[in-house]
Parts: C-alpha cells; structure tokens; sequence
C-alpha cells in the first residue's frame, strides 16, 4: 500500500488566519481524499481531489473555505482559510488503492489544528 | 442515503479475552464493501479488515474476523486473544463503488473505543 507523508502534524494558529497541510504521496494515485475529524468524533469527507481538475466538495464544505491544491499525482494540499476555533479539527489526508478489487484506504498521520 | 451505526462508544477487554464490536449500516445498494479501520492513540488509520458483500464466507485476519449478516445489514467485529496493542478507537465503514464515474465512496460509522486492560 501506498505511503503518505502528511505535515504538519500539528499546529496552533490565530482566529482569521490559514493554515496549508500537505499530503506527499510515493506512488502516483488517481484520487485523494481529504477528512476532517472533529474532536471525539467520525471522519467527515471534505473533498476529492483529482489530478488535472478541480476538486469535489462535499455537501456542506466550499471551495473558498476549503481550498484544495492537486497539482500532480502524488501530491496535493489543503488550506482551511479563515480560520475560527471552530475549524479546530484532526486532518487526514487519503488514497485508495486496489486491493482484490476493493478500494481500500490510507491514511496519513493526520495534522491536528488548534484554533485560538 | 448510507449510513453506519457504532452502537457502543466505549468497550474494555481484559488480555488474552474475546472482544465484539458492533456495526450495523444501511443501504439499498448491492454491490458494496464493509471495512474496520483501526486508529490508535498515534492517529494513524489502518485497515484491520474487509468484507465484500457478495461473498457469503466471513472474513478473517488472524485474530480479527467478522460476522457478516447482509440482510439484517450487520457487520461485527471479533478480537481474539486481545493485546494490549489492540487499544484504539475502531471505525466500521462502508464504501460502494459510483459505476456511472469510476469513483467510489466511504461513510464511517461514529467509532468505539476500545480498551485492553492487562
């Protein structure tokens, strides 16, 4: 399965700032998932990033909000703009891969953001 | 629209006992696959194991393995022999393929959170 190097792992930023989480893959994949899990909670999909167009977002996440990069396919960045505490959140960037014709997912390390 | 339910927040398992995660999930869909993601305090998400739906046979994978009952839509978790390794948050998910567009997609249950009490 594929590698993910996520970064930063974590970080604590002020209200009305951005913060841009990247997601370095080592192999070429199609697809690219980013995921917010919020404190104690599940993992909410935020977007699917394709290479070469834009990316989807899920209902409830927008594009200005939730500006994603996917430039190549094995790298691709998240920036949660504006930011409140709200948004204080694990982010899991993921691919899937075949395997016996299941996709299944991998997952990096996730970047904990703290919003103050 | 799928969902996936994780009846139990919480379990706790002595070492070396048996332990059973519930996981129950909704859709009209047949053509789908059923995970167990595993996420220790580390973070990092690991597949535990898989289960297609058109197959009858339970999976297994080492100590792991499933109750598979498609049509109450049930899909359990069984940790034998637990180790103290095995503390971690654990997420059922579902995932069916989007034919129309080569995509597919993953919905996750809310977790149980399992300890391994030596």
């Amino acid at each position: 399965s594929a590698v993910i190097s996520q970064k930063p792992s974590r970080d604590i930023c002020q209200r009305g700032t951005s913060l841009t989480i990247q997601c370095q893959v080592d192999s070429q994949v199609t697809m690219m998932f980013w995921y917010r899990q919020q404190p104690g909670q599940s993992l909410t999909l935020i977007a699917t990033a394709n290479q070469g167009s834009e990316a989807t977002y899920e209902s409830g996440f927008v594009i200005d909000k939730f500006p994603i990069s996917r430039p190549n396919l094995t790298f691709s960045t998240l920036t949660v703009s504006n930011l409140s505490p709200e948004d204080s959140s694990i982010y899991l960037c993921s691919v899937g891969g075949r395997t016996y014709g299941a996709n299944v997912l991998t997952f990096g390390a996730g970047s904990r953001l703290t919003v103050l | 629209a799928q969902t996936v339910t994780q009846s139990q927040p919480e379990m706790s398992v002595q070492e070396a006992e048996t332990v059973t995660l519930s996981c129950t999930y909704d859709t009209s869909e047949n053509n789908y696959y059923l995970f167990w993601y595993k996420q220790p305090p580390s973070r990092q998400m690991i597949l535990v194991i898989r289960q297609e739906a058109y197959k009858q046979q339970n999976a297994t994978e080492n100590r792991f393995s499933v109750n598979f009952q498609k049509a109450a839509k049930s899909f359990s978790l069984k940790i034998s022999d637990s180790q103290l390794g095995d503390t971690a948050m654990y997420f059922c998910a579902f995932m069916n393929p989007i034919s129309t567009s080569g995509t597919y997609k993953y919905i996750f249950g809310t977790g149980t959170r399992l300890k391994v009490l030596a």
